[in-house]
């Protein structure tokens, strides 16, 4: 089954200052890889997410690039700001895109 | 739209007690995943279900534990009995379709069980 490796499990940066999380998967048909994000006391909310047929997504300070020969992705955020602090999940789906399994987390500190 | 709705927020019972978790997921939406989420094992799928109908309870860990969705709008996640170990924040999401698409997660049950 699909196994999702996710480092660093925290990460601090200085606020202005990029971070990069990483991922690798296991099941090389995965076409689908999101990234959510979790603040403290709710649920995961989805911030970006690529398909196999991409390379690379940006969406204003974020963005996510895919190597599927590699089978690992990354979320990229630029000029980070206190808000970005917070644990961010990868995850990948197994079964031909039938559910995601989710990356144990990083929780991002941004330092003033 | 109001979102994944969750009930109860927090939930605090002993060991042996019934515990039931209720879920009401965004209206249209016609996928609906249970997770678990705990700090050693961090988000698991426990069950998901498609058009109202369980298709994977593979990540269910033993018996002990029941969900049901007997309408679009509606779902629980019980646990009977109850143990210490059971003890984490449960989240319930849902989406338009299975596991390539956007889930919308709702605020979760925090469950502690002494």
């Amino acid at each position: 089954g699909e196994n999702v490796e996710q480092h660093p499990s925290t990460l601090s940066v200085q606020e202005g200052d990029s971070a990069v999380i990483k991922c690798t998967y296991s099941d090389s048909a995965s076409n689908y890889f999101p990234w959510y994000k979790q603040e403290l006391g709710k649920g995961p909310q989805l911030i970006i997410d690529i398909r196999s047929n991409v390379g690379e997504k940006k969406d204003q300070r974020i963005a996510v690039t895919l190597n599927k020969t590699a089978k690992h992705f990354s979320l990229h955020i630029t000029e980070t700001q206190p808000e970005d602090s917070a644990v961010y999940f990868c995850a990948a789906p197994m079964n031909r895109d039938d559910k995601i399994i989710f990356g144990k987390g990083t929780r991002l500190h941004i330092l003033p | 739209d109001a979102g994944v709705i969750q009930s109860p927020r927090h939930e605090v019972t002993e060991m042996g007690q019934e515990v039931t978790l209720r879920c009401k997921p965004i209206s249209g939406h016609n996928s609906l995943f249970w997770y678990r989420q705990t700090m050693m094992r961090g988000l698991e799928l426990l069950i998901y279900f498609n058009n109202n109908v369980p298709i994977d309870d593979s990540g269910m860990p033993e018996d002990r534990f029941s969900a049901k969705m007997p309408n679009a709008s509606f779902s629980t996640l019980k646990i009977q009995p109850s143990e210490p170990r059971d003890s984490a924040v449960y989240f319930c999401a849902s989406s338009w379709g299975t596991g390539a698409y956007e889930q919308y997660f709702g605020p979760g049950t925090r469950l502690t069980v002494t």
